[in-house]
């Protein structure tokens, strides 16, 4: 399968700060998704987004499949934001996980 | 739709014993996966179904894990016997279509063998 690199594994933010979270592909995907796991275990599906550019509320992702990569971005922060936030793809069937980026927020 | 439902959503057990987990998928779609969540590995794929059919179990640690699905609307991931490393929290998903679809995943298992 392929390979699925997030960055950076770790962040720590204020309350109210914007971030962005990256998401390389070792190959051309024809899924990619962004989930958010909270401190419960649950895993959140947040966007369905093999290519393109989509926003809810706060939050937004952007996916640049010729370049093998995916954006995504959290404004104005919330400590209910807090977890880890994992993007996947696939070039078949079933979803590859990156390691994820561990997301502290602050009050 | 009540989403994808696995049970237990806790479960404890002795080295050696057998352990089953369940999983119903969501109402009309057609692909089922398990995956394995540890510290370790992250999250890794075990096994996928199509229209109930196992499609690659290349993820299946050893021949102590099975999965079955006898219908559209459950599945069944069997561990025998249980060791201490298979503690995890374990996975159920289901697409419409598979890749070309959004995936949803169960609130997961987890398992600790002691």
């Amino acid at each position: 399968g392929i390979q699925v690199e997030q960055s950076p594994p770790d962040l720590i933010l204020q309350e109210g700060a914007n971030s962005t979270l990256r998401c390389n592909f070792s190959d051309s995907v024809n899924n990619l998704q962004w989930f958010h796991q909270n401190p419960w275990g649950q895993l959140i599906n947040l966007f369905y987004i093999p290519s393109g550019t989509k926003q809810n509320g706060r939050l937004s992702a952007t996916t640049v499949a010729t370049e093998r990569y995916s954006l995504l971005y959290i404004s104005s922060s919330q400590t209910t934001d807090s977890g880890v936030y994992f993007c996947a793809g696939t070039t078949g069937y079933a979803l590859n996980f990156g390691k994820g980026t561990s997301l502290l927020v602050t009050p | 739709d009540a989403g994808v439902i696995q049970s237990p959503r806790h479960e404890v057990t002795e080295m050696g014993q057998e352990v089953t987990l369940r999983c119903k998928p969501i109402s009309g779609h057609d692909y089922l996966f398990w995956y394995r969540q540890t510290m370790m590995r992250g999250l890794e794929l075990l096994i996928y179904f199509n229209n109930n059919v196992p499609i690659d179990d290349s993820g299946m640690p050893e021949d102590r894990f099975s999965a079955k699905m006898p219908n559209a609307s459950f599945s069944t991931l069997k561990i025998q016997p249980s060791e201490p490393r298979d503690s995890a929290v374990y996975f159920c998903a289901s697409s419409p279509w598979g890749a070309l679809t959004e995936a949803f995943f169960g609130q997961g298992t987890r398992l600790t063998v002691v």
